[in-house]
């Protein structure tokens, strides 16, 4: 079966710009969450759905970031305005339940470099 | 502030020997415990994991101990192999209305010699 997928595997833009990142979950997972890792660092939690509708979006930085799941799968992360410090690589991950005993699935991420 | 420390960058091990990794935490809420590893250009992957009402959980090669009153857990991969070189995480996760949300460390590079 297929995994969770993550579009564009890269994107660079430049500073200023406005950026989409997309998750295709895995079928079936009602729970999607967005991570962001920064260079060096672990990936940080950024916002979580569980179907439609964005259950915690306390990880996402400021305003300039968004994300929706319009009809409970496919899942898109907007960045407007985007600054140099937004470079990082975005990663996406479903579950199908979220308990403690349900690991998330992640996706391969989309490096964001923004010049 | 860290809340999942990883103080290790990197481990370098000969094939066949132990791998142990170290991983700290503070957050006295945290009570499950998982393992990632990531090779590179692929997204994090679920090794294994430990709850905190456990002190040990075992899986083939890789083996998850807790100290809950030091605050510390380890894995252990018994032998080591190269296929195993990744980056290895730590993460936590919290009872109550956040178990969802993993909060992770910064990674150790595991280096399998041959």
């Amino acid at each position: 079966g297929a995994g969770v997928s993550q579009t564009p595997s890269n994107k660079v833009t430049e500073k200023g710009k406005y950026v989409e990142l997309r998750c295709d979950p895995i079928s079936g997972h009602t729970a999607l969450y967005w991570y962001r890792q920064s260079l060096g660092q672990g990936p940080e939690f950024l916002i979580y759905f569980q179907g439609t509708g964005a259950a915690d979006d306390s990880g996402l930085p400021n305003d300039r970031f968004f994300a929706v799941r319009p009809e409970g799968s496919v899942s898109t992360l907007k960045i407007q305005r985007t600054e140099r410090g937004d470079s990082a690589v975005y990663l996406c991950a479903s579950s199908p339940w979220t308990t403690h005993y349900n690991e998330q699935f992640f996706g391969p991420g989309t490096r964001l470099t923004v010049l | 502030d860290q809340q999942v420390k990883q103080n290790s960058p990197s481990l370098s091990v000969q094939e066949g020997r132990i791998s142990i990794l170290n991983c700290d935490y503070t957050n006295s809420m945290f009570d499950y415990f998982l393992w990632y590893k990531k090779y590179p250009a692929e997204g994090p992957t679920f090794l294994i994991s430990i709850s905190s009402i456990k002190d040990k959980n075992e899986d083939g090669r890789f083996t998850v101990f807790l100290n809950k009153s030091a605050k510390h857990l380890s894995l252990h991969i018994v032998p080591s192999q190269p296929g195993d070189s990744a980056v290895y995480f730590c993460a936590a996760t919290g009872s109550g209305g956040s178990n969802y949300k993993l909060t992770f460390g910064k990674g150790t590079l595991l280096t399998v010699n041959p």
